[in-house]
């Protein structure tokens, strides 16, 4: 069992609709990232965040440590919102110290009909 | 403008080869990391850097070796001991800590001839 996990790995929706991709992870973690991949291949990041919310434009990331879940919302769905999201750990390890290495989940494949 | 570049975008192996992967950034980042992906998968950890001249093994580290001589350069090379090097390989940048952004290349695509 991967200890970061995302739900749905694949997402259809139409344009206008609120959607909303999960993480869930099994261990501590210092941080979590939300990225953006695009067809092409490259990556862009979305999100950091170690508590609380975020909210970026129609993008908006929450976290909750004690349930060990993250969700990533989009409001007012578009066409040009459909790519692969993925979310990314920095887990903690022995003695509660850890450096930047990011455990990913597999990627929520998101595509948005017009 | 401050960015990551790989290169090539494209790049064949024979069978038997060594070839290398090249990362530049000019962000000014102490640290750098190669990831793997496979479809269907998420990326996967290959080797990373938190300084000049240092660098550790991930979680995939066989098959591959990277060096660090320069703080801008994170050159990955993928061996002939790596049996299916065909993947897409992103490599990425941040400062130093585990809050921070990674900041990521767009990636070469890596297949076996």
């Amino acid at each position: 069992k991967n200890e970061v996990e995302q739900s749905p790995q694949n997402l259809t929706a139409q344009e206008g609709e609120f959607i909303t991709i999960n993480c869930s992870y099994s261990v501590g973690i210092s941080a979590l990232h939300w990225l953006q991949q695009h067809p092409g291949g490259g990556i862009v990041s979305l999100f950091m965040l170690s508590s609380g919310k975020k909210k970026h434009g129609r993008l908006i990331a929450t976290i909750n440590i004690q349930e060990k879940h993250s969700s990533l919302h989009i409001t007012a769905s578009h066409p040009r919102d459909s790519a692969v999201y993925i979310c990314a750990a920095v887990l903690l390890i022995a003695g509660g110290t850890s450096y930047g290495k990011l455990t990913f989940g597999q990627g929520t494949i998101l595509t948005v009909h017009p | 403008d401050g960015g990551i570049t790989q290169s090539p975008k494209y790049l064949f192996r024979k069978e038997g080869q060594n070839v290398t992967l090249s990362c530049e950034q000019n962000l000014n980042h102490d640290a750098m990391y190669w990831y793997r992906q496979d479809p269907g998968q998420g990326l996967r950890l290959i080797y990373y850097s938190q300084i000049v001249n240092d660098f550790q093994k991930g979680d995939i580290a066989e098959g591959y070796s990277v060096s660090r001589e320069k703080k801008e350069s994170f050159p990955l090379t993928v061996t002939s001991a790596q049996k299916n090097p065909t993947a897409f390989y992103l490599c990425a940048s941040s400062f130093g800590g585990p809050q921070v952004v990674q900041y990521f290349g767009p990636g070469t695509r890596l297949l076996v001839l």
